[in-house]
């Protein structure tokens, strides 16, 4: 079942900061975030294990709740690079690691000057 | 060093005709995946494989067949095609190195435009 995320959509103004959500049904193991230009393939921004890390670089950063089975991604001053499709993937509980990985429908982000 | 790479770039089937999308990586990566990209369904999972002769189905497998003889290369084989196969397939591939921290970040392909007419 793929997790969901929110919003959708969201158009901001350069400088604004945007938070998306990710939310699974099922335990999670890690939570990974991609994200993706128009036309070409999706690029890997940062993982996160349960824990309840935060990462971060730059003005990007991301959290993991294990216990509510949620991830946010927070940018930060956004630059007109940042705009494109976030997917969060998820991953639950199997031994091996992340080759099982289940993405999200994405969030489409529009940074307008 | 190339990463993964896809082959064609586009393709254009008929209605019941069957093609073999390929999938190549020179990482010595032990996990490859593919993903079928449609418009508002964000990347779905059809096969995966953690290594050399195993693999297994993800969440939209029927239609499609994989193997894995080689640790390179993930072919994924169309049966026969329907105009539902009309998508941007993405292959990926990561490396285990096991111990704790196992996870690692996917490395995706270019992609494949199909159609189906």
């Amino acid at each position: 079942q793929q997790p969901v995320q929110s919003p959708q959509a969201v158009i901001l103004r350069e400088g604004e900061d945007a938070v998306i959500n990710c939310s699974s049904s099922k335990a999670l193991y890690s939570v990974h975030w991609y994200r993706q230009k128009h036309g070409e393939a999706p690029v890997f921004l940062m993982i996160l294990l349960k824990g309840g890390e935060q990462k971060g670089h730059d003005k990007i950063s991301a959290s993991f709740n294990e216990k509510k089975q949620q991830s946010s991604l927070y940018l930060t001053a956004s630059q007109l690079s940042y705009s494109g499709t976030y997917f969060c993937g998820t991953e639950s509980g199997t031994l091996f690691g992340n080759e099982k990985l289940t993405f999200g429908t994405g969030t489409r982000l529009t940074i307008i000057p | 060093n190339a990463g993964v790479t896809q082959t064609p770039k586009f393709q254009v089937l008929k209605t019941g005709q069957s093609m073999t999308l390929q999938c190549a990586q020179d990482m010595n990566h032990e996990y490859m995946s593919w993903y079928r990209q449609d418009p508002g369904m964000g990347l779905r999972l059809i096969h995966y494989s953690v290594g050399a002769g195993i693999t297994d189905q993800g969440e939209v497998p029927n239609g499609y067949n994989v193997s894995r003889s080689t640790t390179e290369d993930f072919p994924l084989r169309l049966l026969s095609a329907a105009p539902s196969q009309t998508s941007v397939y993405f292959c990926a591939s990561s490396y285990s190195p096991g111990g704790v921290d196992m996870n690692t970040e996917a490395f995706f392909g270019q992609g494949t435009r199909l159609t189906v007419v």
